[in-house]
């Protein structure tokens, strides 16, 4: 099952530029996850914002949570070329642990 | 942070055999542990969920009877793929928690299966 979707399915910047990806999810959560997929390869945890939590930030990466609109958005600053792959939001929540997945935004940073 | 060990990364098997996948928590216990399928330049589909001891719990439209899940102990979970057919080629991804549903999910480097 998939939960959230993603815009922009794909985003192709300037190094150095910024790049926001934004996450709508449908059902109550306990939190939101972002993720990082380097292509053909296995995830890695960027960030966890709970619900009672509005933003947080970690190194270049900002993350806000609105709960009240459903929707999370991820902002990398200062973008490098080390930043393309695919970048993906998951929520938890519920007895059952499970962590579900968006749709993805690929993103492509050009030196 | 806490390691996932997936095991094999490739793999290619003919048509009507099974595949056996192996995902090791290293250095934490999990209880649960979650499988994933992902197609090409599309997102993480969970298949189930792992429970030690007990019954993995499928999500709808996952032919458990195709995909055999076994938790055996806390650190070990395997995804066996049944009567392979060329449709199961896929990227096959495990997960594991330390904890709740509050906490960081780790996951495994992924295994490609191809059925040929």
């Amino acid at each position: 099952s998939q939960q959230g979707e993603e815009d922009p399915q794909a985003l192709s910047i300037q190094e150095g530029e910024n790049a926001t990806m934004n996450c709508s999810y449908k059902t109550s959560i306990n939190n939101l996850q972002w993720y990082r997929q380097n292509s053909g390869r296995g995830l890695v945890h960027l960030i966890l914002i709970r619900s009672n939590e509005r933003e947080k930030h970690s190194g270049r990466l900002r993350v806000t949570l609105d709960t009240s609109k459903k929707s999370s958005s991820l902002l990398i600053t200062a973008s490098r070329a080390a930043d393309t792959a695919s970048y993906f939001c998951a929520t938890g929540g519920g007895a059952t642990n499970k962590l579900i997945f968006g749709t993805g935004t690929l993103l492509a940073v050009q030196p | 942070g806490a390691v996932v060990s997936q095991h094999p990364s490739r793999v290619i098997c003919k048509s009507g055999t099974s595949v056996k996948i192996e995902c090791r928590s290293l250095d934490f216990q999990a209880t649960t542990m979650f499988w994933y399928r992902q197609f090409p330049k599309q997102s993480l589909m969970l298949m189930a969920t792992s429970n030690e001891g007990s019954k993995a719990t499928y999500e709808q439209g996952v032919e458990k009877d195709k995909f055999l899940i076994n938790h055996a102990s806390l650190t070990l979970s395997t995804l066996t793929v049944t009567s392979a057919h060329p449709e199961d080629s896929s990227f096959y991804i495990c997960s594991a928690r330390t904890g709740g549903s509050g906490t960081e999910a780790f996951f495994g480097q992924g295994t490609r299966l191809t059925v040929v």
